[in-house]
C-alpha cells in the first residue's frame, strides 16, 4: 500500500542554518504530496504541496520538489528561525479519501 | 484552523467510561476524518465520513464509534473497549478533490487513568 517515510528526528539547528528534512514515498500512480507543520498543542497546518512530478511547492521560505525518479519530496529552507521549531509531517494523497502521513520530524532551532 | 472546532482541548476520564469528542466545521466540506496521534507514530486514521449519514472505518477503528447526522458535525466516541485510549485526537475535513489538502482542528488531548 501507499506509505511515506521521513527522516527520524529530532533535528536541532542553530538559527540561520540550512534545513533539509528527507521524505520518500511508496505509491502506485501519481499521488499528490504535502508538507504539514504542527506547533506545540495545535493541529496540523498545510505548509506546501505539489501535485505532479517536478512541481515545486513553496511557502514561508520552505520549499520541496516532487521527484518521481527518486520518489522523494524533501523539505528545505535556506535559513531557519527559532519560530520554525515544530514537528513537520510529509504526506501523500492517492485517492480522494486516502491521505497517508509520515511519522513526523521534530525540529528545534536554537538562537 | 478557524473553521474546525474541536472541544474540549483537554479531557480526563476514568478507565471504563465512554467519552465523546466533539468536532464541528463551518467550511462546508462533505468529508470529515478522525485521526489519532501518538508520539513517534505520526497520524493514524480512525474513521472517516464522505457524506452525511455515511462513514467508513479507517486503519484503527476498533474501540471507537462515530456518527454523522449533520454535515457540520462528526463526533467521536472512545469506548471502554479501546485498550489504550490516551492520545491526541485530531479532526480534519476536506480532501474531496484529488489533490486538495485536509484541514485540521486544534485537537483534543484525552487522558484516561
Amino acid at each position: 500500500g501507499n506509505s511515506v517515510t521521513q527522516m527520524e528526528g529530532p533535528v536541532t539547528l542553530s538559527e540561520e542554518a540550512f534545513l533539509t528534512i528527507n521524505c520518500t514515498y511508496t505509491a502506485t500512480g501519481y499521488p499528490s504530496l504535502f508538507w504539514y507543520v504542527q506547533y506545540p498543542g495545535e493541529g496540523l497546518q498545510l505548509l506546501l504541496k505539489a501535485t505532479k512530478a517536478d512541481d515545486k511547492g513553496s511557502n514561508k521560505g520552505f520549499e520541496a520538489t516532487y521527484r518521481k525518479e527518486t520518489t522523494s519530496f524533501h523539505l528545505e529552507k535556506g535559513s531557519v528561525q527559532v519560530s520554525d521549531s515544530a514537528v513537520y509531517f510529509c504526506a501523500l494523497k492517492q485517492n480522494n479519501n486516502d491521505m497517508r502521513f509520515g511519522a513526523g520530524t521534530r525540529l528545534t532551532v536554537k538562537p | 484552523d478557524g473553521g474546525i472546532t474541536q472541544s474540549p482541548k483537554y479531557l480526563f476520564r476514568k478507565e471504563g467510561q465512554n467519552v465523546t469528542l466533539s468536532c464541528e466545521q463551518n467550511l462546508n466540506h462533505d468529508a470529515m476524518y478522525w485521526y489519532r496521534q501518538d508520539p513517534g507514530q505520526g497520524l493514524r486514521l480512525i474513521y472517516y465520513s464522505q457524506i452525511v449519514n455515511d462513514f467508513q472505518k479507517g486503519d484503527i477503528a476498533e474501540g471507537y464509534s462515530v456518527s454523522r447526522e449533520k454535515k457540520e458535525s462528526f463526533p467521536l466516541t472512545v469506548t471502554s473497549a479501546q485498550k489504550n485510549p490516551t492520545a491526541f485526537y485530531l479532526c480534519a475535513t476536506g480532501g474531496e478533490v484529488g489533490n486538495s489538502p485536509l484541514h485540521f482542528g486544534n485537537g483534543t488531548r484525552l487522558t484516561v487513568t
